[in-house]
């Protein structure tokens, strides 16, 4: 079964901190690496994104880290904020002839002031 | 536009019984995924439509069953529900990668 495997499952952060999530992957035809941000009580909403011909991609206080060759990928929140604070999960779509995405089991992100 | 929503919001089913979630999007999307959500699990696909008129089995597939008879609409049953089913279940919607999700709806089996 492809997987996506994600951790820290919980990270507690200060206000202005940075907070970093790591996944890893093993199946090298995955093409496309979402991060979704989810709010209690509400549907993940997509992040940012990135393929893996780039090796950094940066939104405001948002960057994903990608390194190919060890087949990883991470999301680094800058500046962290009390309202950063939901659940984050990384994800991975497989190219051609898929439509599906595989999910990271979550981190749960608080920042405290 | 009001993206994809979900009918109902909340549900309590007593084992045994039967319920239809509804998934409406009107971004046009092709593609279109139910997910249960479980706390420490993630998301889980259940059932995905890639047209009107087709469907596929997701990894968690048993229990449930899915009709896309319009391509804005997707449909999620329980023929009978169990204690097992208890989750939150999210509908989304895709052109190809980004997929935009649901509110969700939150359903116990008692």
């Amino acid at each position: 079964q492809q997987q996506v495997k994600q951790s820290p499952q919980s990270l507690i952060v200060q206000k202005g901190g940075i907070s970093i999530i790591n996944c890893a992957y093993e199946n090298t035809a995955f093409d496309y690496f979402p991060w979704y941000q989810q709010f209690p009580g509400k549907g993940p909403a997509l992040l940012i994104a990135i393929r893996p011909d780039v090796s950094e991609k940066k939104e405001g206080r948002f960057t994903i880290s990608f390194n190919k060759s060890a087949k990883q990928f991470s999301l680094h929140i800058m500046d962290s904020q009390p309202g950063d604070s939901a659940t984050y999960f990384c994800a991975a779509w497989v190219g051609a002839g898929s439509y599906q995405l595989t999910f990271g089991k979550g981190t749960k992100l608080s920042v405290i002031p | 536009n009001a993206g994809v929503t979900q009918t109902p919001k909340f549900r309590v089913l007593k084992t045994g019984q039967s319920m239809t979630l509804l998934c409406a999007q009107d971004m046009n999307h092709e593609y279109m995924y139910w997910y249960r959500q479980d706390p420490g699990m993630g998301l889980r696909l259940i059932h995905y439509s890639v047209g009107e008129g087709t469907t596929a089995k997701g990894e968690v597939p048993d229990g449930y069953n899915v009709s896309r008879l319009k391509k804005q609409n997707f449909l999620l049953g329980l023929e009978s529900a169990a204690p097992s089913q208890t989750s939150v279940y999210f509908c989304a919607s895709s052109r190809v990668y980004e997929q935009y999700f649901g509110p969700g709806t939150r359903l116990t089996v008692t």
